[in-house]
């Protein structure tokens, strides 16, 4: 068990309509990444928050969003759902402010399926 | 040219058998990661590396920063070691990029 969670597991939804997918990351963790991870793509980098702040960007969409809250859980907004959106997204936590600073600790991923 | 390559794409082996895997990467790095990605999707943190060589348990982990290769190994391979790994780089002075390989689709059969 890494300490991660994520909710929920899986996620239907149509196109055009507004998801959020939940993290906990694992206690003391103050890093949360998210990613996503789409069959033809691989795993890809969508962005980071620590402590509260958006830390770094990857390839993420103008339609998505997240955030970190006081209490480090974070949220990933995804709107004007797509099918090509459809894919796993995880979460991962670590302790340190780089990303290569302390090991990666990963959520079960949420698996959203856009109809 | 993908900046991270891993190789095989795929890999079949009898239980017991020595297991190699290659990640080679274009781009000056910091760290490489290995990631184990089960079937059911969850994703564990193997090693992560800069220098030499890591080993835990009946995996071990090398990697030579001059030639921009690592290689994972898994001896005395068992059906449970069945999963993805997946090579992660992180860049060198872009300590916010991390680039992930396609992953190796490992099955050992019993």
């Amino acid at each position: 068990d890494s300490g991660v969670t994520q909710t929920p597991k899986h996620l239907i939804t149509a196109t055009g309509q507004r998801v959020t997918l939940r993290c906990s990351p694992r206690s003391g963790d103050l890093s949360v990444y998210w990613y996503q991870q789409s069959l033809d793509q691989g795993l890809q980098f969508l962005i980071q928050y620590y402590n509260g702040e958006e830390r770094a960007k990857g390839n993420i969409l103008e339609r998505f969003s997240a955030q970190q809250f006081p209490d480090l859980h974070s949220e990933l907004n995804l709107s004007s759902l797509e099918l090509g959106d459809s894919a796993l997204y995880f979460c991962a936590s670590s302790v340190a402010r780089r990303v290569g600073g302390s090991p990666l600790h990963f959520g079960n991923g949420t698996r959203l399926t856009v109809t | 040219k993908n900046e991270v390559e891993q190789s095989p794409q795929n890999l079949t082996a009898q239980e017991g058998e020595f297991i190699t895997i290659n990640c080679s990467y274009s781009v000056g790095i910091s760290a490489l990661h290995w990631l184990q990605q089960h079937p059911g999707g969850g994703i564990v943190s193997l090693f992560m590396l800069s220098s030499g060589k890591k080993k835990h348990g009946r995996l071990i982990a090398t990697i030579n920063i001059q030639e921009k290769h690592s290689s994972l190994h898994i001896t005395a391979s068992h059906p449970r070691d069945s999963a993805v790994y997946i090579c992660a780089v992180l860049m060198v002075n872009r300590d916010d990029k991390i680039i992930f390989g396609k992953g190796t689709r490992l099955h050992i059969l019993p």
